[in-house]
């Protein structure tokens, strides 16, 4: 079956510009979250929905980043006046329950770069 | 002091050799282990998934945890080129809604 979507694939950004990256999660899944890795780092955890609740927002770098799930299932991550510091690859995994027991599965992830 | 620490290698072995990877940790609440493999511009995909202490096998991967001294391992036998690749260990505490803590992840390379 499908499995998590993410677009675009790769973004250029301006500094100072507004960027919107969407991830299609798997359909059913409960939860979605969203990660951001930098250059030869590991993923590092940004925010958490279970359906359209946002759970937890506390690896939000700034309040320059927003996120949604209005209906339970799309998500948007949203970077206004992006930085230089944001160029990253931002990752987004979802699984079909709320317990830690369950699986996480990624996305490939949308390479954000500011110039 | 990050909560996880990896080595990122690179790391480069020959074809059919054994490979250990490993990682250690500061959070006594961390409850499930975890090793992600990612390929150059792909998202990780899980290898291994370990609940709390001991030994997990998959066919030629190997996953140890040691909760005591707060260090996990992931074994590969007979490597092949195609396991080139980052490996990353990843953890979470356990309970709802778990966001999972990554390692650095190590560059493996296995050569012919």
């Amino acid at each position: 079956g499908a499995g998590v979507s993410q677009s675009p694939r790769y973004k250029v950004a301006k500094r100072g510009q507004d960027v919107a990256l969407r991830c299609d999660p798997i359909s059913g899944h409960v939860s979605l979250f969203w990660y951001q890795q930098a250059l030869g780092q590991g993923p590092e955890f940004l925010t958490y929905f279970q359906n359209e609740a946002q759970l937890d927002k506390s690896g939000l770098p700034s309040d320059r980043f927003f996120a949604e799930r209005p209906e339970g299932s799309v998500s948007t991550l949203k970077i206004q006046r992006t930085q230089q510091e944001d160029s990253a690859v931002y990752l987004c995994a979802s699984s079909l329950g709320f317990m830690a027991s369950y699986e996480q599965y990624f996305g490939p992830g949308t390479r954000l770069t500011v110039t | 002091q990050k909560e996880v620490e990896q080595d990122p290698g690179p790391l480069s072995v020959p074809e059919g050799a054994i490979v250990s990877l490993n990682c250690t940790y500061s959070n006594s609440a961390f409850q499930y282990f975890m090793w992600y493999r990612q390929y150059s511009r792909k998202g990780p995909e899980l290898l291994m998934y370990t609940y709390s202490s001991g030994n997990k096998e998959d066919g030629r991967f190997t996953a140890q945890v040691d909760k005591s001294s707060k260090y996990i391992s992931l074994f590969i036998r007979d490597s092949q080129p195609s396991d080139s690749a980052t490996y990353l260990c990843a953890m979470s505490g356990g309970g709802t809604a778990s966001k999972l803590t990554f390692g650095t992840g190590t560059r493996l390379q296995v050569t012919l």
